[in-house]
């Protein structure tokens, strides 16, 4: 199985500000097949990156997504306040398997 | 829009059964794969199931000989039926939509809570 670690935790930022979180695989994802969801409190999660770059429909360009193989990065280029909520992580190169989450806070 | 509506959820006893519903709207359902993930309390996310369009299937590990997947195609639903539920169980449970040909959820419904407690 594939383990996929995220960091930080926790990212306190202040709106406007850059926001960087990373997903570490245990082993390289085929053919980047990564995907990032949001999800706010009490939500369900949302589509907003897949196959690492490729931005989901009706995301904003602010968000883009990077990597390959074992590292991967999700960037919100000036955070807004409706950005603040939890960041997954999922690979689908080998079965399915989520990261632990970083939760986006405001500072 | 396309949409994703789970019904089913509840309190259930140890050792209970129940049987969660998930109707689709909107899209050609047949032509999807469609999945079962659940959620802890404070905890991520964990994919559970899914089915293939034509009824092949997968259980994750926590969940293999306890529950059984199926799907309606001709009236868009997706059930999950569970038996034998534990404390550990007790998560919302979200069905989703498995983009064509790959293993990403691009629709979620908005969940279904169950709780198993005495």
């Amino acid at each position: 199985e594939i383990v996929l670690t995220q960091s930080p935790g926790t990212l306190s930022l202040s709106p406007g500000e850059r926001a960087t979180l990373s997903c570490r695989a245990s082993q390289s994802v085929r053919s980047s097949y990564l995907a990032w969801y949001q999800q706010k409190s009490g939500q369900a999660p949302r589509l907003i990156i897949y196959d690492a770059s490729s931005r989901a429909s009706g995301i904003p360009d602010r968000f883009s997504g990077s990597g390959s193989g074992t590292d991967f990065t999700l960037t919100i280029s000036r955070v807004e306040t409706e950005d603040f909520a939890v960041y997954y992580c999922q690979q689908y190169g080998v079965s399915v398997t989520f990261g632990g989450g970083t939760k986006v806070e405001i500072k | 829009q396309v949409q994703l509506v789970e019904s089913g959820g509840g309190l259930v006893n140890p050792g209970g059964s129940l049987r969660l519903s998930c109707a689709a709207s909107r899209f050609t359902f047949s032509d999807y794969y469609m999945a079962w993930i659940r959620q802890a309390p404070g905890r991520g996310l964990e994919l559970i199931a899914y089915i293939t369009s034509d009824s092949a299937f997968f259980y994750s590990d926590s969940l293999k000989g306890r529950a059984t997947i199926s799907r309606d195609n001709a009236n868009n639903f997706l059930y999950l039926e569970m038996n034998g539920l534990r404390a550990e169980d007790t998560a919302v449970y979200y069905c989703a939509r498995l983009r064509l040909y790959f293993f990403y959820m691009d629709v979620w419904g908005s969940g279904t809570t169950v709780t198993v407690s005495s």
